[in-house]
């Protein structure tokens, strides 16, 4: 067990519609960091949080937000579903933004009908 | 942009054996850090090791140990002693810092012979 949740574990929904992606950092952890994992794209980095505000940004879809909450807790958005959206969602934290080991969350599973 | 290869899509072994799993990566920068994860079917992401690039040693954890060559840019995996357990994708990531999250290769699906 990391110490980073995810909830919810699976989520099935249909196109065009909006989900939010819900996660918790280990405790101290200031930074939180998306990724998506696809049969097409494999891993990618999507987006990081440090301490509430915007850090960076990788290959996210304009259709797609985030924010971190004061509690450091963060949401992943996504909305306008289409398929090709179907994909293992992870989240991971670390104590700060930069070059410490990064933390990974069980997973979302996100099925777009 | 930074790339992170691996070039074994499967790699099987016997149980007890050693095997390295391979990894290369392209960057311009002189300081950043390598980190192979290991995820079983469960889907979940574990830490194995990570490698700061300052360091010449090479980092090693248990059954686990790298081969880390800056200058080729390699990053090798060595599992001995492989058990059951080890079965699972194995991925080679690259962090730079700054304004960037981690690069994933394509991963290594490890199988293990009883």
């Amino acid at each position: 067990d990391s110490g980073v949740t995810q909830t919810p574990k699976h989520l099935i929904t249909a196109t065009g519609q909006r989900v939010t992606l819900r996660c918790s950092p280990r405790s101290g952890d200031l930074s939180v960091y998306w990724y998506q994992q696809s049969l097409d794209q494999g891993l990618q980095f999507l987006i990081q949080y440090y301490n509430g505000e915007e850090r960076a940004k990788g290959n996210i879809l304009e259709r797609f937000s985030a924010q971190q909450f004061p509690d450091l807790h963060s949401e992943l958005n996504l909305s306008s579903l289409e398929l090709g959206d179907s994909a293992l969602y992870f989240c991971a934290s670390n104590r700060q933004g930069a070059y410490l080991t990064q933390y990974f969350g069980p997973g979302t599973r996100l099925t777009v009908l | 942009a930074q790339t992170v290869t691996q070039s074994q899509p499967e790699m099987s072994v016997q149980e007890a054996e050693t095997v390295t799993l391979s990894c290369t990566y392209d960057t311009s920068e002189s300081d950043y850090y390598l980190f192979w994860y290991k995820q079983p079917p469960s889907r979940q992401m574990i830490l194995v090791i990570r490698q700061e690039a300052y360091k010449q040693q090479n980092a090693t954890e248990n059954r686990f140990s790298v081969n880390f060559q800056k200058a080729a840019k390699s990053f090798s995996l060595k599992i001995s002693d492989s058990q059951l357990g080890d079965a699972a994708m194995y991925f080679c990531a690259y962090y730079g810092g700054g304004a960037d999250g981690l690069t994933f290769g394509k991963g290594t699906h490890l199988i293990i012979q009883p």
